[in-house]
This record gives C-alpha cells, sequence and structure tokens, in this order.
C-alpha cells in the first residue's frame, strides 16, 4: 500500500543553518503531498503542498518540491530560527479519491538552539 | 481564520468504560476524519464521514468504534469499553472536499486509559 517514509530524528541545528528534511513516498498513482507541522502542546498545521509532479510548495521561507522521478518531497528552508522548532510531518493524500484518507510519515523533530 | 476545535483537550478514563472525544469542524467543510497518534508512533488514519454516513475506515476501527454528526456542528468518536492500548492522541479533522483539499486538525485530545 500507499507509505511514507522520512528521515528520522531528533535534527539540531543552530539559528540560521540550512534545513532538510528528507521525505519519499510510495504510491501507485499520483497523489498530493503536504508537509505538515506540530508545534508543541499544538495541533498539525498545514505548511505547505503541491498537488503534481515538479510543483514547489511554499510557506513561511520552508520549500519542498514534489519530485515524480525519485518520488521525493524533500523539505528546505535556507535560515531557520528558534520558532522553527517542533515536529514536521510529511504526508500524502489517497490518490484519486474526493476526501481520500492522509499517510503520514513517522515524523521528524526539529530542534533549533540560539 | 476558521479552525477545527476539539474537546476536551484531555480525557483520563478507567479501562472498560465508554468515552466520548468531540469535534467542531470547519462549517462549510463536507469531509470529517478522525486520527490517532500513539505516543511515538505515526498519525494513523481511523475513519472518513461524508454526507452522514461513513466513507472510508481503517482496520483500528474496529467495534469498539464509532462517529456520529449529532447535530449540524459536531462530530463525534465514540470508544466502547476502553482498552490501555486505546491511550492515545485522537486528532479530528475536516476538509471542503475535492481530491486536492488540504485537510485542517484539530489541537487534539489526549486520552489516558488507567
Amino acid at each position: 500500500g500507499d507509505s511514507v517514509t522520512q528521515m528520522e530524528g531528533p535534527v539540531t541545528l543552530s539559528e540560521e543553518a540550512f534545513l532538510t528534511i528528507n521525505c519519499t513516498y510510495t504510491a501507485t498513482g499520483y497523489p498530493s503531498l503536504f508537509w505538515y507541522v506540530q508545534y508543541p502542546g499544538e495541533g498539525l498545521q498545514l505548511l505547505l503542498k503541491a498537488t503534481k509532479a515538479d510543483d514547489k510548495g511554499s510557506n513561511k521561507g520552508f520549500e519542498a518540491t514534489y519530485r515524480k522521478e525519485t518520488t521525493s518531497f524533500h523539505l528546505e528552508k535556507g535560515s531557520v530560527q528558534v520558532s522553527d522548532s517542533a515536529v514536521y510531518f510529511c504526508a500524502l493524500s489517497d490518490v484519486g479519491r474526493e476526501g481520500g484518507k492522509l499517510i503520514f510519515g513517522q515524523g521528524t523533530e526539529l530542534s533549533v538552539k540560539p | 481564520e476558521p479552525e477545527v476545535t476539539q474537546t476536551p483537550s484531555h480525557q483520563v478514563t478507567q479501562m472498560g468504560q465508554e468515552v466520548i472525544l468531540r469535534c467542531v469542524p470547519i462549517s462549510n467543510h463536507l469531509y470529517f476524519y478522525w486520527y490517532r497518534q500513539i505516543l511515538g508512533q505515526k498519525v494513523e488514519f481511523l475513519v472518513s464521514f461524508y454526507n452522514n454516513e461513513i466513507s472510508e475506515k481503517s482496520e483500528i476501527f474496529d467495534d469498539q468504534f464509532s462517529v456520529e454528526r449529532p447535530d449540524g456542528s459536531n462530530f463525534t468518536l465514540k470508544i466502547r469499553s476502553t482498552k490501555l492500548e486505546d491511550s492515545a492522541m485522537y486528532f479530528c479533522a475536516s476538509s471542503e472536499g475535492g481530491t486536492l483539499g488540504p485537510q485542517h486538525f484539530g489541537d487534539g485530545t489526549r486520552l489516558s486509559i488507567l
């Protein structure tokens, strides 16, 4: 079945460092891809999305490009801040199904030190 | 910005008791979901609900679980005869529908079974 694999955390960076969190997926079709973020004590917030190959999603300085050839959707940010400390989840939507479920990766915890 | 609200934020229950977790989805959304996250594990899909009926459910969603939309605003998850392994964070989500629409999540209910 469809699945998402993320790099294991925790990831610890200094402020202003470059961030990459790897995400690869397995799907039978062409799903939409998402990054969600969970700040401490809060729910899941949509960070960005991409709905077709070569689409780039971006928000709050974060970017991810839908790469069909490598089945990847890596999250990047050029300069992280302490406030970016959170758990990041990569997810895909159930292909071609109206209102389909999300399938999540295991989450990657990011800790940014001043 | 409209948001999904969940109550209570934390529920402690004795094993064998019934619990009802409550959610108020975003008002113009058509699809409703429950997910759960056992501590340290992935966010897992439980069930989706559309047009007053279950549209999809996972293997986890057995006869112990039920969902209901008792009125025009609330969406509930009932767990009958709770077990220790039901301890988890339960997230409600809603979406407008369509294969591209993102799901918006609540902050979750932490369920602790003693």
